[in-house]
């Protein structure tokens, strides 16, 4: 069955450092997200990304934090400049369609120090 | 409350026996979805039940919505211990971009 990969799985980088997260979602999937969950805490949405742009944010998502489709397979999520508190699981999903249930990776652990 | 609230929070249950989780939400809907997560792993998509339908099973699952009380279930039936998990309940808020909105989780532990 088709999965959505990501990569790596686990990331430390140094506060004030960019980083990418890398996916790659389902082939035929036209939809996609970035989630972040904090240990223990809830899954929260990121961002959706849908026909080449943003189509929705959340608060979390600022100018720090940026998205891109490079290629017709690779999600990507760019932190341009880490805090500690952006230390979190971040998981990318993927959608057939608009309410179609999400497909998730199984997360990028960034530990920021 | 935030959207897509769980409760109990924790739940430990005997194999064999029935594990029932509440979800409440806040907005309109036009659907609700369930979803599973192994410790340290990525959300698995379990049941969606779309805000026109009021119960939908799938195996030992079974889903009620309510949307008058802006409230669902899932029950799980005759547990086993592979179905210890956390389980989240995430709404589209009414939303046409397709994200959802999870809630808090239901943390479960299924004992052998």
């Amino acid at each position: 069955e088709p999965e959505v990969t990501q990569t790596p799985s686990h990331q430390v980088t140094q506060m004030g450092q960019e980083v990418i997260l890398r996916c790659v979602p389902i082939s035929n999937h036209l939809y996609f997200y970035w989630y972040r969950q904090i240990l223990g805490q809830k899954v929260e949405f990121l961002v959706s990304f849908y026909n080449n742009e943003i189509s929705e944010k959340s608060e979390i998502f600022d100018d720090q934090f940026s998205v891109e489709r490079p290629d017709g397979s690779n999600f990507t999520l760019k932190i341009r400049s880490t805090k500690l508190e952006d230390s979190a699981m971040y998981f990318c999903a993927s959608g057939l369609d608009r309410g179609s249930p999400l497909h998730f990776g199984n997360g990028t652990r960034l530990t920021v120090t | 409350s935030q959207q897509g609230e769980e409760d109990p929070q924790a739940l430990s249950i005997q194999e064999g026996e029935n594990a029932t989780m509440n979800c409440s939400y806040k907005t309109s809907i036009n659907n609700l979805q369930w979803y599973r997560q192994n410790s340290g792993r990525g959300l698995v998509h379990l049941i969606l039940i779309r805000s026109n339908e009021r119960e939908k099973h799938s195996g030992r699952l079974r889903v009620t919505l309510d949307t008058s009380k802006k409230s669902s279930s899932l029950l799980i039936t005759a547990s086993r211990a592979a179905d210890t998990a956390s389980y989240f309940c995430a709404t589209d808020a009414g939303s046409n971009t397709g994200k959802l909105i999870f809630g808090q989780g239901t943390t479960l532990q299924v004992k052998p």
